[in-house]
């Protein structure tokens, strides 16, 4: 199965700041077959980004996605106080499906 | 907008079976989706269960596919997820989704199933 390694585990930011996220694949895609998702406390996941930089209906263009192969990344321009959460990479080009272990970003 | 809502016991013994169901509504069960179970344990990631087409085909992950069973029930427009054999290391919020090709565009609030005797 394909195994995707994010990074960093976990992020101090201030509301504000541009931050980037890291999402590494084990095996080179055959299409751009990768997601992110972003889960607050208590809440369900919620799709952000899929086919890798398409914006799911309702998310703010701050939200930016890209990459290719087994390099993959997610960018949050302006991070806003709602924006503090986990957020998980998935690729759907291979089942099993599989998840990255999320990177957390909280308030500095 | 679609809704899902899981249902089943939050409780489990050990060698036991886990049965959930996830009601849906706003979109159709026999629409061209399938229907997926994700799990999370207690502080931990995302694990992906597997996934059910309205026709009933199946994708199951290796890791699980032994114990698993996924039905959909079209004439209540609700799927079912079934892991037998349970222990403690099935101790999770279980979600159930709304995908198309692997993307998980839609997830229910989740419910939390303890194994423990």
């Amino acid at each position: 199965e394909i195994v995707l390694t994010q990074s960093p585990g976990t992020l101090s930011l201030s509301p504000g700041e541009r931050v980037t996220l890291s999402c590494r694949a084990s095996q080179n895609f055959t299409r751009n077959s990768l997601a992110w998702y972003q889960q607050k406390p208590g809440q369900a996941p919620r799709l952000l980004i899929y086919g890798a930089s398409s914006r799911a209906t309702g998310i703010p263009d701050r939200f930016s996605g890209s990459g290719s192969g087994t390099d993959f990344t997610l960018v949050i321009s302006r991070l806003e106080p709602e924006d503090f959460a986990v957020f998980y990479c998935q690729q759907y080009d291979t089942s099993p499906y599989t998840f990255g272990q999320g990177t957390k970003l909280e308030i500095k | 907008q679609v809704q899902l809502q899981e249902s089943g016991p939050g409780l489990v013994k050990p060698s036991g079976t886990l049965s959930l169901t996830c009601a849906v509504s706003g979109a159709s069960i026999s629409g061209n989706i399938w229907w997926s179970w994700v799990r999370q344990p207690p502080q931990k990631g995302l694990e992906w269960i597997g996934e059910i087409y309205h026709s009933g085909n199946t994708n199951y992950n290796p890791s699980l596919k032994s114990r698993v069973t996924m039905s959909v029930d079209k004439s209540k427009d609700q799927f079912s997820l079934k892991l037998n054999s349970v222990t403690a290391a099935d101790t999770a919020v279980y979600y159930c989704a709304m995908s198309w090709v692997g993307i998980t565009w839609d997830w229910g609030q989740g419910t939390l199933v303890t194994v423990s005797s």
